[in-house]
């Protein structure tokens, strides 16, 4: 079955780093778009950044664009995203999720748990 | 950027009341729409893709409509499991985005 499962997660300092990991499993994982989505505290679902199959393609939102990057290794089966400059209004729950098809319109159609980072002093 | 509104923000309802939310698009997003239900805690869980497809497992009581810039999730005689947060995406142009979610609540 789909598994993935986040990791990285933790306290850091405003102005601090982190990367942040997702281990996918279950599927042939070169085969998928994937993307990094957030949850902050009393906030709604935001949309992080995509990367593309074979990593041609990737987008951020304004919000982390030249802080954020995404990256993955198929050989591995893992998703990265290297998190720069960070600051108070980061602090969510970060989920990694495999996109569907352009037929089924780019979907989220597999979640990780999720995994909690804190950016405070 | 592409904005999405939904609205309400927030409904109150009771079980076997159908429920129905909007999401708009700031512009034509064609059929690029999707529906999530997130529960307090968990991931949040595809209904709905392409505006109108169900998700396979998801109840035949969700479904979707609309295209362009006007859409709607519509929750025919609502259960218990149904009180979630639901949200909507765009993922035609880049950057993808969400809608702020509606929270569903007993009345």
């Amino acid at each position: 079955q789909v598994q993935l499962v986040e990791s990285g997660g933790g306290l850091v300092k405003p102005g601090g780093s982190l990367r942040l990991s997702c281990a996918a499993s279950g599927f042939t994982f070169s085969d998928y778009y994937m993307n990094w989505i957030r949850l902050a505290p009393g906030k709604g679902l935001e949309w992080i950044s995509y990367i593309s199959s074979s990593s041609t393609y990737t987008s951020f939102a304004d919000s982390v664009k030249g802080r954020f990057t995404i990256s993955r290794d198929n050989a591995k089966n893992s998703l990265y995203l290297q998190m720069h400059s960070l600051r108070a209004e980061d602090t969510a729950v970060y989920y990694c999720a495999r996109v569907t098809s352009s037929t089924s319109r780019y979907a989220g159609d597999y979640w990780g748990q999720g995994t909690l980072v804190t950016v405070s002093s | 950027d592409t904005q999405m509104t939904q609205s309400p923000s927030s409904l109150s309802a009771s079980v076997g009341d159908r429920v129905t939310i909007t999401c708009r698009a700031s512009e034509s997003i064609t059929t690029y729409l999707n529906w999530y239900q997130q529960k307090a805690g968990k991931a949040p869980e595809l209904l709905i893709h392409a505006a109108s497809t169900l998700q396979s497992g998801v109840p035949s009581r969700f479904s979707g409509s609309g295209s362009g810039t006007d859409f709607t999730l519509t929750i025919s005689n609502l259960q218990p499991e149904d009180f979630a947060t639901y949200y909507c995406q765009q993922t035609y142009n880049s950057p993808w985005a969400f809608g702020q979610g509606t929270r569903v609540e007993i009345k």
